[in-house]
């Protein structure tokens, strides 16, 4: 069965402090991972995307990593803002089937 | 990224009644939209896939008569929720997708619509 979990499943880190968030899968065949960051009653946005070939992705503060051996990805926030929080949600896209197996999410709050 | 609006962004209706809640495409012609269902502190659900012209496709369990979905043009989808229940109360987005890219790749995200059903 196609999964995608993430954890922790909700964080608290003070303002300035880097954090980590993680995701397993075990969607087969993989096409490619995405990292969309979803603001309360908004919408998911799009970080990063990574395809099977990329180890490492970045986009501001963002980093991705992907290790497509484990089926393991990671999302690294550095210098974190208050904006950061937010639910970060891990999507895994199946080659065959061109569907998106969406993870249940990190809600990550940053504090003064 | 592209812009992708959805109509209302919150209602509040009463059991029995139908809501209509629309998805644009601002940037650029979808032939495909996908609409997903999401209940507190759970992962997107994706309900179906709607493609321009032609009938949507529903996911397992998705009652097709009991959310209608229209896309009438590349630029405008509906979701109807027929008869809403209390249980029917969600959060509602749409994504779109470029015609010219592939599936999860150049999906863009509605900013929802939250339902509650009294």
């Amino acid at each position: 069965k196609n999964q995608v979990e993430q954890s922790p499943q909700s964080l608290i880190i003070l303002e300035g402090k880097n954090c980590t968030l993680q995701c397993n899968y075990t969607v087969s065949p993989f096409s490619n991972l995405r990292w969309y960051k979803q603001d309360t009653g908004r919408g998911p946005v799009s970080l990063t995307i990574m395809t099977f070939s990329e180890n490492t992705k970045s986009n501001g503060r963002y980093t991705a990593t992907l290790d497509a051996d484990t089926k393991q990805s990671s999302l690294h926030i550095t210098a974190s803002q208050l904006s950061d929080s937010a639910s970060y949600i891990c999507v895994v896209l199946n080659g065959t089937a061109s569907k998106l197996t969406f993870g249940t999410g990190t809600r990550l709050q940053v504090t003064l | 990224g592209a812009v992708v609006s959805q109509h209302p962004s919150r209602v509040i209706c009463k059991s029995g009644t139908s809501v209509k809640i629309e998805c644009r495409s601002l940037d650029f012609q979808a032939t495909t939209m996908f609409w997903y269902r999401q209940f507190p502190k759970q992962s997107l659900m994706l309900m179906a896939t709607s493609n321009e012209g032609s009938k949507a496709t529903y996911e397992q369990g998705v009652e097709k008569d009991k959310f209608l979905i229209n896309h009438a043009s590349l630029t405008l989808s509906t979701l109807t929720v027929t008869s809403a229940h209390p249980e029917d109360s969600s959060f509602y987005i749409c994504s779109v997708q470029d015609a010219g890219g592939k599936v999860g790749e150049t999906q863009y995200f509605g900013p929802g619509t939250r339902l509650l059903v009294l």
